[in-house]
């Protein structure tokens, strides 16, 4: 039991190059969160899918997309990658109804 | 508008002493709290929650006290052991509502 898992853990791009990260749960939990954490800001929350097929914007959605993929996976996407995007991306999901949130071990993104 | 403020950085306690970590809030639909754990390099993990029906909960060594006419909560640990070195994240959700909004983090630092 693996838990939330993302690829990469690590990636250096530079200004206006895309990539995608990945996340895979295998808790069987319907609702899936991507959030980027900065110095002293906390956890934002960026888009988060309740369900297979739904995604909804959260705090900080601009210069993303995502794809809920199917139960499991909830990818995040940068189409053109900007410095102010240098952060530690976080996914996490929950069972619906349930408040508790599990967190991956994150993916540390620099955009030179 | 930072609807939940961890107002203290950092907080240093020597071991077996109680470490108190703060949190205040500014949003009065936030009906759920809890508080995550995090080590460097890892995400973050889930400590203890409460519900606004509530105004304390218990779980080991760990309390959190919840009064809600000061829109403020604490995490109290008692007694504190160097593993619990770590920053800790208080988060609320609103309602029906599957988001949480997360503090801005404390760093604990429990001294030997």
């Amino acid at each position: 039991n693996a838990g939330v898992t993302q690829t990469p853990k690590f990636q250096v791009l530079k200004t206006g190059q895309s990539m995608t990260l990945q996340c895979a749960q295998d808790m069987n939990h319907n609702s899936m969160y991507w959030y980027r954490q900065d110095p002293g800001m906390g956890l934002r929350l960026i888009y988060y899918s309740a369900s297979e097929g739904t995604t909804d914007k959260g705090e900080v959605p601009n210069g993303y997309n995502v794809s809920r993929l199917n139960k499991r996976e909830f990818s995040l996407r940068l189409e053109s990658a900007a410095p102010s995007q240098t952060s530690v991306y976080f996914c996490a999901s929950s069972e619906t109804g349930v408040e508790t949130q599990y967190f991956g071990p994150g993916t540390r993104l620099l955009v030179l | 508008d930072q609807q939940v403020k961890q107002n203290s950085p950092s907080l240093s306690v020597q071991e077996g002493r109680i470490s108190i970590l703060n949190c205040d809030y500014t949003n009065s639909m936030f009906d759920y709290f809890l508080w995550y754990k995090k080590y460097p390099a890892e995400g973050p993990t889930f400590l203890i929650s409460i519900s606004s029906i509530k105004d304390k909960n218990e779980d080991g060594r760990f309390t959190v006290f919840l009064n809600k006419s000061a829109k403020h909560l604490s995490l109290h640990i008692v007694p504190s052991q160097p593993g619990d070195s770590a920053v800790y994240f208080c988060a609320a959700r609103p309602g029906s509502a599957r988001q949480l909004t997360f503090g801005s983090g404390t760093q604990l630092t429990v001294l030997p």
